[in-house]
């Protein structure tokens, strides 16, 4: 069975610098998609990056992006120039056909 | 456009009783997903509608919880004889079908429910 796994429950960071969240995930696939989710205290999801596994080129939103390596099942994404609105649950999850499987989350804090 | 909502945004009710959970998927979304999230977890996967059907259930935690989609449309969470342990924030999401490519899920705020 698929499983994703955040170790970090809780990060915080200064605004204006960057930060990196981490996620290992566990599966047997070669064909999947990896997400990265953002949930604030209005608890509506809200996707922040998605990845393909067959592309070898890391995903980039902005001030998001990802380092995907495959090999490691890692998915770690690093936010730069960080905010006041980045302050959220993140939330890494993986998805084969249709089913989201997800990490346990990361708390970001952003000090001012 | 209006995005996924989800009636009521908080529902308190106490043990033993029967409660509903509506969620109204965006226009033209054949696909929509329950998830269940427990305070200080990830959302876990209860149940998958393609349209109508239930494709996939495995993820209802046991038979008093149900789902239906009568429509295709709005869908109804129903949970019987509630228990303490079914406390959690229950997420809908739906999204388009395009046959099998990628299909973006796009969440609800969801139902924050307490049983007391």
């Amino acid at each position: 069975a698929q499983t994703v796994t955040q170790s970090q429950p809780e990060m915080s960071v200064q605004e204006a610098e960057t930060v990196t969240l981490s996620c290992t995930y566990d599966t047997s696939e070669s064909d999947y998609y990896l997400f990265w989710y953002k949930q604030p205290p209005s608890r509506q999801m809200i996707l922040v990056i998605r990845q393909e596994a067959y592309k070898q080129q890391n995903a980039t939103e902005n001030r998001f992006s990802v380092n995907f390596q495959k090999a490691a099942k890692s998915f770690s994404l690093k936010i730069s120039d960080s905010q006041l609105g980045d302050a959220a649950m993140y939330f890494c999850a993986y998805r084969n056909n249709y089913q989201l499987i997800w990490g346990a989350g990361t708390k970001l804090i952003i000090k001012p | 456009g209006a995005g996924v909502s989800q009636t009521p945004s908080n529902k308190v009710t106490e043990k033993g009783k029967y409660v509903e959970l509506r969620c109204d998927p965006i226009s033209g979304h054949t696909a929509l997903y329950w998830y269940r999230q427990s305070l200080g977890q990830g959302p876990e996967f209860l149940i998958y509608f393609q349209g109508t059907g239930a494709a996939d259930d495995s993820g209802l935690p046991n038979d008093r919880f149900f789902a239906v989609r009568p429509e295709g449309s709005v869908s109804t969470l129903k949970i019987q004889r509630t228990e303490r342990g079914d406390s959690a924030v229950y997420l809908c999401a739906s999204s388009p079908y395009k046959g099998g490519s990628y299909n973006e899920q796009f969440f609800g705020p969801g139902t924050r429910l307490t049983v007391l």
